[in-house]
């Protein structure tokens, strides 16, 4: 079973600022196969990229990913009120999907 | 628009059995796989079970494998997953969820989750 680790555990920013999540792999996961996905408080998640790279319908511009082999990131270029969230990695190459355990990104 | 509605969560007892239940709306249901995630109050996001567009591959999580059974009615557009032997660490929120890839020959990524049902398993 690939093992995806994300950090860090929480990022402390300010609306406007730009956040950096990490997943790192415990194998090697093609890009192709690697998500980022958003959840609130209360609701299920949201899948926000896929491929990597690739922008899910409706997701703005302003997030975006990227990443080989072990370690890829999601970029959130400038934070909005309604990016603070808890934000997860999944991997879907590997027979079994996996899931990191999530980065907080709250209000400083 | 994609709908994904659970129901039939709840308190039930260590040992005892529960099915959970997902109605689909808004796409063409009977072409894609559909997965069930769960989330322990609080914690990460845990794949427990898929199965295929056309129900005839299933895969589980190690946790679940012999306790639980997915199952999809293609003409009811509705998803379930029966549970037995429910253990305390079972309790969480189940969510269904839509894989992105149409007949897809395996599991790919969840382009659309329900709000999720909650199970207890206490006594």
């Amino acid at each position: 079973e690939i093992v995806l680790t994300q950090s860090p555990g929480t990022l402390s920013l300010s609306p406007g600022e730009r956040a950096t999540l990490s997943c790192r792999a415990s194998q090697s996961v093609s890009s192709t196969y690697l998500a980022w996905y958003q959840q609130k408080p209360g609701q299920g998640p949201r899948l926000l990229l896929y491929g990597a790279s690739s922008r899910a319908t409706g997701i703005p511009d302003r997030f975006s990913g990227s990443g080989s082999g072990t370690d890829f990131t999601l970029t959130i270029s400038r934070l909005e009120p309604e990016d603070f969230a808890v934000y997860y990695c999944q991997q879907y190459g590997n027979s079994r999907l996996t899931f990191g355990g999530g980065t907080k990104v709250e209000i400083k | 628009e994609v709908y994904l509605v659970e129901s039939g969560g709840g308190l039930v007892q260590p040992g005892r059995s529960l099915t959970l239940s997902c109605a689909a709306s808004g796409f063409t249901f009977d072409h894609y796989a559909i997965h069930w995630v769960r989330q322990a109050p609080g914690m990460g996001l845990e794949w427990v079970s898929s199965i295929s567009w056309n129900g005839g591959i299933m895969d589980y999580a190690d946790s679940v494998k012999g306790r639980f059974t997915i199952s999809r009615d293609n003409a009811k557009n509705s998803l379930y997953l029966q549970m037995n032997s429910l253990r305390p660490e079972d309790t969480a929120f189940y969510y269904c969820a839509k894989d992105i890839v149409e007949y897809g020959s395996g599991s790919f990524c969840l382009d659309y989750w329900g709000q999720g049902t909650l199970v207890t398993v206490s006594s």
